[in-house]
Protein backbone atom coordinates (compact mmCIF):
# COMPACT_ATOMS: atom_id res chain seq x y z
CA UNK A 1 0.00 0.00 0.00
CA UNK A 2 1.53 3.43 -0.85
CA UNK A 3 2.15 5.89 2.08
CA UNK A 4 3.67 8.88 2.97
CA UNK A 5 7.52 8.36 3.76
CA UNK A 6 10.00 10.82 5.59
CA UNK A 7 13.42 11.74 6.54
CA UNK A 8 15.00 11.88 8.79
CA UNK A 9 13.09 9.95 11.51
CA UNK A 10 14.83 12.74 14.33
CA UNK A 11 17.25 15.30 13.46
CA UNK A 12 19.16 17.12 16.21
CA UNK A 13 20.72 20.63 15.75
CA UNK A 14 21.99 23.92 17.11
CA UNK A 15 19.72 26.93 17.88
CA UNK A 16 20.27 29.37 14.32
CA UNK A 17 20.70 26.37 12.63
CA UNK A 18 18.72 25.98 9.16
CA UNK A 19 16.97 22.39 9.07
CA UNK A 20 15.64 21.21 5.72
CA UNK A 21 13.05 17.77 6.40
CA UNK A 22 11.97 15.74 4.04
CA UNK A 23 9.17 14.00 2.82
CA UNK A 24 8.07 11.87 -0.22
CA UNK A 25 4.15 12.23 -0.70
CA UNK A 26 2.01 9.25 -2.18
CA UNK A 27 2.69 9.38 -5.62
CA UNK A 28 -0.31 10.49 -7.56
CA UNK A 29 -1.23 12.48 -4.88
CA UNK A 30 -1.26 16.30 -5.88
CA UNK A 31 -2.11 18.37 -2.19
CA UNK A 32 0.81 18.25 0.25
CA UNK A 33 0.63 19.39 4.03
CA UNK A 34 2.58 20.11 6.90
CA UNK A 35 1.57 19.82 10.27
CA UNK A 36 3.49 20.20 13.68
CA UNK A 37 3.18 18.39 17.00
CA UNK A 38 5.21 19.50 19.84
CA UNK A 39 5.44 16.36 22.72
CA UNK A 40 2.19 15.92 24.32
CA UNK A 41 -0.18 18.35 22.62
CA UNK A 42 -2.27 18.71 19.79
CA UNK A 43 -1.70 18.60 15.82
CA UNK A 44 -1.14 22.03 14.41
CA UNK A 45 -1.70 23.16 10.68
CA UNK A 46 1.24 24.70 9.12
CA UNK A 47 1.34 24.79 5.68
CA UNK A 48 -0.69 23.35 2.39
CA UNK A 49 0.70 23.11 -0.94
CA UNK A 50 -1.00 22.60 -4.59
CA UNK A 51 0.22 23.29 -7.98
CA UNK A 52 3.55 24.20 -7.06
CA UNK A 53 2.63 27.18 -4.67
CA UNK A 54 1.36 27.54 -1.23
CA UNK A 55 -2.40 27.27 -0.78
CA UNK A 56 -2.73 28.40 2.59
CA UNK A 57 -0.57 29.01 5.70
CA UNK A 58 -1.37 29.16 9.27
CA UNK A 59 0.57 31.92 11.81
CA UNK A 60 3.16 29.42 12.98
CA UNK A 61 4.61 29.54 9.58
CA UNK A 62 6.38 32.80 9.23
CA UNK A 63 9.05 34.22 7.61
CA UNK A 64 11.32 31.14 9.01
CA UNK A 65 10.10 28.35 7.31
CA UNK A 66 9.73 27.88 3.72
CA UNK A 67 8.00 24.97 1.58
CA UNK A 68 9.48 23.69 -1.93
CA UNK A 69 9.12 20.77 -4.03
CA UNK A 70 12.18 20.83 -5.75
CA UNK A 71 11.16 17.29 -8.18
CA UNK A 72 8.41 15.60 -9.17
CA UNK A 73 8.63 13.73 -5.64
CA UNK A 74 10.18 14.97 -3.07
CA UNK A 75 7.91 18.20 -0.67
CA UNK A 76 10.51 19.92 2.03
CA UNK A 77 10.45 22.06 4.63
CA UNK A 78 12.78 24.47 5.68
CA UNK A 79 13.35 26.26 9.07
CA UNK A 80 15.55 29.38 7.88
CA UNK A 81 16.95 29.67 12.20
CA UNK A 82 16.00 28.03 14.44
CA UNK A 83 14.62 28.36 17.40
CA UNK A 84 13.93 26.28 21.14
CA UNK A 85 10.23 26.15 20.48
CA UNK A 86 10.64 24.59 17.11
CA UNK A 87 11.38 21.08 18.36
CA UNK A 88 8.23 19.06 17.94
CA UNK A 89 7.52 16.11 15.30
CA UNK A 90 7.14 17.51 12.04
CA UNK A 91 4.26 15.42 9.66
CA UNK A 92 3.69 15.66 6.45
CA UNK A 93 0.47 14.64 4.83
CA UNK A 94 -0.74 13.95 1.33
CA UNK A 95 -4.33 13.96 -0.44
CA UNK A 96 -5.28 13.14 -4.01
CA UNK A 97 -7.84 15.59 -3.82
CA UNK A 98 -8.59 18.57 -2.58
CA UNK A 99 -11.23 17.84 0.28
CA UNK A 100 -14.05 19.80 -0.80
CA UNK A 101 -17.56 18.91 -2.08
CA UNK A 102 -18.45 15.20 -2.03
CA UNK A 103 -14.66 14.10 -1.80
CA UNK A 104 -14.36 10.85 0.18
CA UNK A 105 -10.59 11.51 0.22
CA UNK A 106 -8.70 12.13 3.35
CA UNK A 107 -4.90 13.12 4.24
CA UNK A 108 -2.30 10.15 4.48
CA UNK A 109 0.13 11.38 7.33
CA UNK A 110 4.05 10.50 7.40
CA UNK A 111 5.25 8.92 10.52
CA UNK A 112 7.04 12.22 11.35
CA UNK A 113 10.45 13.64 11.72
CA UNK A 114 11.09 14.53 15.16
CA UNK A 115 13.05 17.67 15.53
CA UNK A 116 15.21 18.69 18.53
CA UNK A 117 16.64 22.24 19.26
CA UNK A 118 19.45 22.50 21.70
CA UNK B 1 -11.11 31.42 15.14
CA UNK B 2 -12.26 27.16 15.26
CA UNK B 3 -12.20 25.69 17.90
CA UNK B 4 -12.45 21.45 18.32
CA UNK B 5 -13.03 20.46 21.33
CA UNK B 6 -12.67 16.98 22.33
CA UNK B 7 -14.04 15.41 25.53
CA UNK B 8 -13.00 13.46 27.69
CA UNK B 9 -8.97 14.03 26.66
CA UNK B 10 -8.56 11.09 28.75
CA UNK B 11 -10.33 8.15 29.56
CA UNK B 12 -9.51 4.82 31.20
CA UNK B 13 -11.79 1.92 30.71
CA UNK B 14 -12.00 -1.93 31.62
CA UNK B 15 -12.40 -4.28 28.72
CA UNK B 16 -15.77 -5.11 27.54
CA UNK B 17 -17.34 -1.62 28.22
CA UNK B 18 -19.00 0.93 25.87
CA UNK B 19 -17.73 4.52 26.13
CA UNK B 20 -18.24 7.44 23.27
CA UNK B 21 -15.64 10.07 23.16
CA UNK B 22 -17.15 13.45 21.73
CA UNK B 23 -15.91 16.26 19.85
CA UNK B 24 -17.35 19.75 19.29
CA UNK B 25 -16.79 22.16 17.01
CA UNK B 26 -17.38 25.84 16.61
CA UNK B 27 -18.23 26.70 12.93
CA UNK B 28 -20.18 25.27 10.07
CA UNK B 29 -17.60 23.03 8.51
CA UNK B 30 -19.55 20.04 7.13
CA UNK B 31 -16.63 17.60 6.96
CA UNK B 32 -15.00 16.04 10.02
CA UNK B 33 -12.08 13.63 10.68
CA UNK B 34 -11.41 11.08 13.10
CA UNK B 35 -7.76 9.70 13.26
CA UNK B 36 -6.14 7.38 15.30
CA UNK B 37 -2.44 7.90 17.20
CA UNK B 38 -0.01 5.23 18.45
CA UNK B 39 3.03 6.77 20.82
CA UNK B 40 5.35 7.68 19.07
CA UNK B 41 3.73 6.91 15.76
CA UNK B 42 1.74 8.78 13.34
CA UNK B 43 -1.92 9.50 12.70
CA UNK B 44 -4.31 7.08 10.87
CA UNK B 45 -7.36 8.03 9.72
CA UNK B 46 -10.21 6.49 10.61
CA UNK B 47 -13.55 7.76 9.38
CA UNK B 48 -14.64 10.84 7.36
CA UNK B 49 -18.24 12.09 7.81
CA UNK B 50 -19.23 13.94 5.01
CA UNK B 51 -22.72 15.08 5.61
CA UNK B 52 -25.42 15.50 8.27
CA UNK B 53 -26.52 13.02 9.84
CA UNK B 54 -23.52 10.17 8.37
CA UNK B 55 -22.64 7.34 10.75
CA UNK B 56 -19.45 5.16 9.78
CA UNK B 57 -18.64 1.85 11.39
CA UNK B 58 -15.31 -0.21 11.39
CA UNK B 59 -15.43 -2.52 14.00
CA UNK B 60 -15.50 -1.68 17.51
CA UNK B 61 -16.06 2.04 16.35
CA UNK B 62 -18.57 3.82 15.09
CA UNK B 63 -18.76 7.97 14.66
CA UNK B 64 -21.38 9.92 13.84
CA UNK B 65 -21.91 13.95 12.44
CA UNK B 66 -24.88 16.34 13.56
CA UNK B 67 -24.14 19.29 11.15
CA UNK B 68 -26.32 21.19 13.37
CA UNK B 69 -25.66 20.51 16.89
CA UNK B 70 -21.58 20.74 15.42
CA UNK B 71 -21.21 17.89 16.96
CA UNK B 72 -19.25 14.35 16.27
CA UNK B 73 -19.32 11.10 18.40
CA UNK B 74 -16.79 7.97 18.04
CA UNK B 75 -18.48 5.38 20.12
CA UNK B 76 -16.52 2.36 21.39
CA UNK B 77 -18.38 -0.84 21.51
CA UNK B 78 -16.82 -3.84 23.72
CA UNK B 79 -13.76 -2.34 24.19
CA UNK B 80 -10.14 -4.67 24.15
CA UNK B 81 -6.74 -3.36 24.55
CA UNK B 82 -6.09 -3.05 21.23
CA UNK B 83 -7.70 0.06 21.15
CA UNK B 84 -5.43 1.63 23.20
CA UNK B 85 -4.35 4.72 21.63
CA UNK B 86 -5.07 9.13 21.45
CA UNK B 87 -8.33 9.64 19.38
CA UNK B 88 -7.99 12.89 17.16
CA UNK B 89 -11.00 14.55 15.75
CA UNK B 90 -10.03 17.33 13.04
CA UNK B 91 -12.44 20.19 10.84
CA UNK B 92 -11.77 21.96 7.62
CA UNK B 93 -10.70 25.62 8.48
CA UNK B 94 -11.43 26.79 5.12
CA UNK B 95 -14.89 24.44 4.71
CA UNK B 96 -13.23 21.80 2.80
CA UNK B 97 -11.21 24.21 0.33
CA UNK B 98 -8.17 22.72 0.72
CA UNK B 99 -8.77 21.17 3.60
CA UNK B 100 -6.48 22.41 6.54
CA UNK B 101 -7.38 20.16 9.13
CA UNK B 102 -7.56 21.71 12.72
CA UNK B 103 -7.19 19.03 15.04
CA UNK B 104 -8.57 18.57 18.76
CA UNK B 105 -6.54 17.97 21.67
CA UNK B 106 -6.71 13.84 21.14
CA UNK B 107 -8.65 11.97 23.51
CA UNK B 108 -5.98 9.39 25.26
CA UNK B 109 -7.45 5.68 25.66
CA UNK B 110 -6.23 3.27 27.62
CA UNK B 111 -8.04 -0.03 27.97
CA UNK B 112 -7.55 -2.02 30.89
CA UNK B 113 -8.19 -5.95 31.15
Amino acid sequence: EPEVTQTPSHQVTQMGQEVILRCVPISNHLYFYWYRQILGQKVEFLVSFYNNEISEKSEIFDDQFSVERPDGSNFTLKIRSTKLEDSAMYFCASSREGLAGLSTDTQYFGPGTRLTVL
Amino acid sequence: ELKVEQNPLFLSMQEGKNYTIYCNYSTTSDRLYWYRQDPGKSLESLFVLLSNGAVKQEGRLMASLDTKARLSTLHITAAVHDLSATYFCAVDLWGGSQGNLIFGKGTKLSVKP
